[in-house]
Parts: structure tokens; C-alpha cells; sequence
């Protein structure tokens, strides 16, 4: 696609309920990124792949989070027993190379997740 | 982990003012990068600068890879109402290869007034 597209956009659900957030890429792009976004804060690395390789995990807060890219386009980010804590905007960004200068993100329009 | 300082946290000026915000890091990054976000938005690129010492400008904007590799800076010329947003400071420790991700400051909140 044109942009980097999520969804849901919004998404409100019970504390305890498992919640997956997905990512579509831009076309070709060959590293996805996730990061996790608080009000009044910048975006904070959560975990990134290289093709459907999963590069980097060490931003994820615990286990009950986990991303996958099977084929290495879309990308799912997990949150299982989701908490209240949990609550904040999820953002993905894609990029052209994996080698080479990197850190020209482009990033989505985010995933609200609220937990009640 | 890494941690990035960028002040100033918020800024009011008038239109036509130049802006000046800076972002200072514990850790010696080799990519320092500038990102705008406009309210429900993500953010989106405004400068990337690969090499200390470097200074790079686009339109109006202005921005310089410290020599330390621990600093940068972000200027805006003249400003104009559409520059109203929050600036982020970013930096990647790896130096190509798609290695880390970026560690992003906690924005500048830049306000315009008419």
C-alpha cells in the first residue's frame, strides 16, 4: 500500500483479554518496527524485524507481549492478559533496507489500545 | 537502557521566530535523526544526519550531528503556523545493517502564536 497501515485503530477491551494488533508495511519494505507510545511521551522500541526474521526483542516489556511477521510482510503484535498498564498507543514503521543507513522510519497512524 | 535529554520540553513563539531545540544522550549514537509528529499522526521525518559533525538543511530547517556523538541540534528559520507539532530527537546506535531500533527523545512541543 501507499503508507504503513494498522488496525484496529482503536481498540478498548476488559483487563485480562488477549488483544492482537496488526501491521501491513509498505509495499517492499524489508524491516518492520514496533514501538509502543505513551500521551506526552516519545515512541519506545519494542521489537523489530528483518524480513520475517524477528531481529531485536528486547523492548518488549514482558512475555505476555510477542510480535510475529511469518512472511515477512504483515505483522501481528500480541498482548496476552492484557493490563491496565498496557494501555497506550502501538505504533509500527517500516523501512526500505535492512543494510545500509538505516533509521528512516515511516510509521503508521498507531493502534489505541485501552485497557479497562 | 539508552537515554535521550531533549529540551526544551515546550516552546511558544511568535510567527516568523526562529526556533532552536536540542537533544544531549549518555550514549554515543551514530545516527542522529529529527522526527515531526502532527496530532494524530505518526511521526514522520524531517532530517537524518549519519556523521559527526555533519550539518544538514532542508527548507528551513537546520539540524547538526554533535561532534561527541552525543548531541544534536534542530533549528527552524522563520517559522510558520504549520510548524506547530512535536519534535522528536532520535538516535541508533548501530551504524547501518537494520541493527537497533531508535531511542527517541520525549518530544518538543512547539506552539505558535499569530
Amino acid at each position: 500500500g501507499a503508507g504503513v497501515s494498522q488496525s484496529p485503530r482503536y481498540k478498548v477491551t476488559k483487563r485480562g483479554q488477549d488483544v492482537a494488533l496488526r501491521c501491513d508495511p509498505i509495499s517492499g519494505h524489508v524491516s518492520l518496527y514496533w514501538y509502543r507510545q505513551a500521551l506526552g511521551q516519545g515512541p519506545e522500541f519494542l521489537t523489530y524485524f528483518n524480513y520475517e526474521a524477528q531481529q531485536d526483542k528486547s523492548g518488549l516489556p514482558n512475555d505476555r507481549f510477542s510480535a510475529e511477521r511469518p512472511e515477512g510482510s504483515i505483522s501481528t503484535l500480541t498482548i496476552q492478559r492484557t493490563e491496565q498498564r498496557d494501555s497506550a498507543m502501538y505504533r509500527c514503521a517500516s523501512s526500505l533496507l535492512a543494510g545500509g543507513p538505516t533509521g528512516e522510519l515511516f510509521f503508521g497512524e498507531g493502534s489505541r489500545l485501552t485497557v479497562l | 537502557g539508552q537515554q535521550l535529554n531533549q529540551s526544551p520540553q515546550s516552546m511558544f513563539i511568535q510567527e516568523g521566530e526562529d526556533v532552536s531545540m536540542n537533544c544531549t544522550s549518555s550514549s554515543i549514537f551514530n545516527t542522529w535523526l529529527w522526527y515531526k509528529q502532527d496530532p494524530g499522526e505518526g511521526p514522520v521525518l524531517l532530517i537524518a544526519l549519519y556523521k559527526a559533525g555533519e550539518l544538514t538543511s532542508n527548507g528551513r530547517l537546520t539540524a547538526q550531528f554533535g561532534i561527541t556523538r552525543k548531541d544534536s541540534f534542530l533549528n527552524i528559520s522563520a517559522s510558520i503556523p504549520s510548524d506547530v507539532g512535536i519534535y522528536f530527537c532520535a538516535g541508533q546506535l548501530a551504524s547501518g545493517g537494520g541493527a537497533d531500533g531508535l531511542t527517541f527523545g520525549k518530544g518538543t512541543h512547539l506552539i505558535i502564536q499569530p
